[in-house]
């Protein structure tokens, strides 16, 4: 099984700021199959980014993602109001799909 | 649009029993995966298995096998999960959410999700 490792833990940031949260695997993702969510506190996650750097429909272009093999990088620009919740990264290129822990990103 | 619609929180005792539905709107249920994740209260998210829909196999994760088993009804483009003799680490919320084309070359992401069951398990 691929495990994921998230870092930081919890990002504090201001509104405005850019965010840069890292997403490394225990081994190569295969074929790049690295994807993105955001969780809101009580609400399901959202798709953000899949094949490590492509956004999903309607995602703002300030959500940009990069990697390959088994270190993955999310970046938020420039962070909206909005922006402030926990990202999660998964890989499902293998079975199991595996999911990291999170990156809180707070104000 | 593509929605995933899921059934109501349950409060349930250790050892009992626990199915949540998802009804698929918005697609043809039969030709995507759909799969099972749950979270433990503030904690992370731990995949449990998948279906497919339209023959009705399924894969799932090692701790699962023997306790969970994911059904479907076509007929009403519903997905079903049952947990069986719950424990108290089972008190989660759970998601069902749609994966790849069952036609596709290669994976394909999840989305998108249902909103989430509550399951309380409590004596």
């Amino acid at each position: 099984e691929i495990v994921l490792a998230q870092s930081p833990g919890t990002l504090s940031l201001s509104p405005g700021a850019r965010a840069t949260l890292s997403c490394r695997a225990s081994q190569s993702v295969s074929g790049s199959y690295l994807a993105w969510f955001q969780q809101k506190p009580g609400r399901a996650p959202r798709l953000l980014i899949y094949g490590a750097s492509s956004r999903a429909t309607g995602i703002p272009d300030r959500f940009s993602g990069s990697g390959s093999g088994t270190d993955f990088t999310l970046t938020i620009s420039r962070l909206e109001p909005e922006d402030f919740a926990v990202y999660f990264c998964q890989q499902y290129g293998s079975s199991p799909q595996t999911f990291g822990p999170g990156t809180k990103v707070e104000i | 649009q593509v929605q995933l619609e899921q059934s109501g929180a349950e409060v349930k005792k250790p050892g009992a029993s626990v199915k949540v539905s998802c009804k698929a709107s918005g697609y043809t249920l039969t030709d995507y995966y759909m799969h099972w994740v749950r979270q433990a209260p503030g904690q992370g998210l731990e995949w449990m298995g998948w279906i497919n829909p339209n023959s009705g196999g399924t894969h799932y994760a090692q701790k699962f096998r023997g306790r969970v088993t994911v059904t479907r009804d076509t007929s009403i483009s519903t997905v079903y999960m049952e947990v069986r003799n719950l424990r108290s680490d089972d008190a989660a919320v759970y998601f069902c959410v749609r994966g790849s084309r069952i036609l596709a070359r290669g994976p394909e992401p999840f989305d998108p999700w249902g909103q989430g069951t509550l399951v309380t398990v409590s004596p």
